[in-house]
């Protein structure tokens, strides 16, 4: 069965550093999704991503972050200068054109920013 | 704001028991309410996908209900296994206008089933 998929599965990082978190897809898929989970928290959106563009991004999706999709099949998430507050779980997710389809989750990576 | 409320946020049940947990959300601008099983170091796992209200969807032990009217939906569990200790999300479908339809979550319901 296709399945997203993540990596690293943990990213250790100094603040300040930039850090970029990688996905896979499944290959018929059309849109993207970053999420993320502090510790304790509700799992958050962070943007969403069709067409090679952004197509919708959270308040917490500031200049700091960035996607692309450079290949065809990875789909990154780069943060620039990365902040204690940027330590959580992010998962990256992908759907067909339906939206009444099933979002696909990865494994997520744990980001932790010392 | 969004807000999308699970309850109760841990639950333990023993082996065998049934059990059931709620979501609440926002009446309005519906579109779909997902629910996920999620177990530590995996996937989120799609369990359902509820448009309809009045929607009653079933995949072997596990069932859901839906009210877009009240802005509720539960989920129950039919004769809990160990395995099926998880964390149960429920994420409300947004469309802001772009056409991205992101999951707003919910702080999701731990279940631990014991043998």
């Amino acid at each position: 069965e296709p399945e997203v998929t993540q990596t690293p599965s943990h990213q250790v990082t100094q603040m300040g550093q930039e850090v970029i978190l990688r996905c896979v897809p499944i290959s018929n898929h059309l849109y993207f999704y970053w999420y993320r989970q502090i510790l304790g928290q509700k799992v958050e959106f962070l943007v969403s991503f069709y067409n090679n563009e952004i197509s919708e991004k959270s308040e917490i999706f500031d200049d700091q972050f960035s996607v692309e999709r450079p290949d065809g099949s990875n789909f990154t998430l780069k943060i620039r200068s990365t902040k204690l507050e940027d330590s959580a779980m992010y998962f990256c997710a992908s759907r067909t054109l339906s939206y009444y389809n099933e979002q696909f989750f990865g494994p997520g990576t744990r980001l932790t920013v010392l | 704001i969004l807000n999308v409320e699970q309850s109760p946020q841990s639950l333990h049940v023993q082996e065998g028991d049934s059990t059931n947990f709620t979501c609440s959300f926002p009446s309005s601008n519906f579109y779909a309410l997902h629910w996920y099983r999620w177990e530590t170091a995996k996937s989120p796992e799609a369990l359902f996908v509820m448009t309809l209200n009045g929607d009653e969807k079933k995949k072997g032990r596990i069932s859901a209900t839906l009210n877009t009217k009240e802005g509720y939906s539960y989920l129950y569990i039919k004769g809990s296994q160990p395995e099926d200790s998880a964390t149960y999300l429920c994420a409300f479908m947004v469309d802001s206008g772009a056409g991205s339809y992101q999951l707003t979550f919910g702080k999701g319901t731990k279940l631990s089933v014991i043998p």
